[in-house]
Parts: structure tokens; C-alpha cells; sequence
């Protein structure tokens, strides 16, 4: 079935980067933009960026320019968020997720990943 | 950036009511409004897009409406399952923004 597996929960020191995977499978992986958003304990949704998994363009949250990173593998058909320089408030259950229409880059999302909790601590 | 606004921040309501939940954007987003749902440790489930487009499974019990800055969420008789945390999301202008949600508890 379609679906997006992101990789397991990371604990990481202020000041470190941390690297979450996120695999799709069951759909045509270079048809459908990719995007990230992040989730405070008891907060609201963040939207982080975007990635098109064909050419690799991406567009980044203005709070998050400069910080974070997204990449793609065509032949794993897994896409990356790299964030660095993190802090206690970057402490969050962070999600990828898929547009509904293939090719339609700003969209809603209607398969997620599992969520990959960050807890960053010294 | 586009500010939507989810009211009420909670909504207490009986099994079998109707709840009406409102999300009010900042500037016009269109059509261009998506509406979520999420349990407790779940992930967000999509339920609208396109403010009134019904996603996969959702049940009909579930209706979404408006356009332009005014949005509308109305789930007509609450089951058990339906107690959760809803928020609206659009996506008419970059970046890409949500409400703060509004939280369904049983009354």
C-alpha cells in the first residue's frame, strides 16, 4: 500500500544536527511532492519545507532558511531532512508527508509518515 | 504569512450532537483549505481538501464547507471515535500554514 516510513526517535545534544529519513513506497515515488512540518509536545503543526523528488528543488520555511536541509534518493525512493544547529526548541515529533495530486507542489497531505520524535538534551 | 484562526479553541459536546467547528484565515486562501483530524499519538488524518472534497473513508457524517477567509467543519452526530483534535491547514499561498486547532471532547 502507499505509505511513508520515516526512521526511528533520535536524542541529540544542543548544538548537533540530526538527519530523518523518510522512505515511500506503493505510489510512483519521482510523481509527488514531498514535505515536512514538525510538532512541539502539545503544540500545533509546523510547516518546515518542501521537496520535489524528481529534480530535487526544494523551498524552505523562512524560521528554518539556513538550518535545515532537504534531499532526495531517486533510487531508494527515500527523501531527507537534515536540521542543524538544534536547540531545546527544536524538540518535536517531526512528520513527512505526501500531496494528494501528483505534480501539485502546494496541496493538502494525505499520507503521512509515522512521525520521528527529536529530543534534543544535554 | 496567512494566520488561520480555529474557533472554539475547544468544544465540549454529547455523543449523538452536532458539532460545528470554524477556521478563519488572514487573507483569502480560495478553495485552497485542507482539514485534519488527530488522535492522541496518532498522525494527522486527512478528512477535506479543497474546503469540501471528502477524502477517502472519511464518513458522511463528516462535511466541510466556505471559501475565500470563512471555513466550516461540521460533524453532524459525534461517535465515540470522533473525540479529537482537529486542525485546518492551507495551502493557497506559500508558505504553507495551520490552525492552531480545536480540540472535541466529550461533554
Amino acid at each position: 500500500q502507499v505509505q511513508l516510513v520515516q526512521s526511528g526517535a533520535e536524542v541529540q545534544k544542543p548544538g548537533a544536527s540530526v538527519n530523518i529519513s523518510c522512505r515511500a513506497s506503493g505510489y510512483t515515488f519521482t510523481d509527488y511532492y514531498i514535505h515536512w512540518m514538525r510538532q512541539a509536545p502539545g503544540q500545533g503543526l509546523e510547516w518546515m519545507g518542501i521537496i520535489h523528488p524528481s529534480g530535487g528543488s526544494t523551498s524552505y520555511a523562512q524560521r528554518f532558511q539556513g538550518r535545515v536541509t532537504m534531499t532526495r534518493d531517486k533510487s531508494t525512493s527515500t527523501v531527507y531532512m537534515e536540521l542543524s544547529s538544534l536547540t531545546f526548541g527544536d524538540t518535536a515529533v517531526y512528520y513527512c508527508a505526501r500531496v494528494v495530486m501528483p505534480a501539485a507542489g502546494y496541496d493538502a497531505f494525505d499520507i503521512w509518515g509515522q512521525g520521528t520524535m527529536v529530543a534534543v538534551s544535554s | 504569512e496567512i494566520v488561520l484562526t480555529q474557533s472554539p479553541a475547544t468544544l465540549s459536546v454529547s455523543p449523538g450532537d452536532r458539532a460545528t467547528l470554524s477556521c478563519r484565515a488572514s487573507q483569502t486562501v480560495s478553495s485552497n483549505l485542507a482539514w485534519y483530524q488527530q488522535k492522541p499519538g496518532q498522525t494527522p488524518r486527512l478528512l477535506f481538501y479543497g474546503a469540501s472534497t471528502r477524502a477517502t473513508g472519511v464518513p458522511a457524517r463528516f462535511s466541510g464547507s466556505g471559501s475565500a477567509t470563512e471555513f466550516t467543519l461540521i460533524i453532524s452526530s459525534l461517535q465515540s471515535e470522533d473525540f479529537a483534535l482537529y486542525f485546518c491547514q492551507q495551502y493557497h499561498r506559500w508558505p504553507v500554514t495551520f490552525g492552531g486547532g480545536t480540540k472535541v471532547e466529550i461533554k
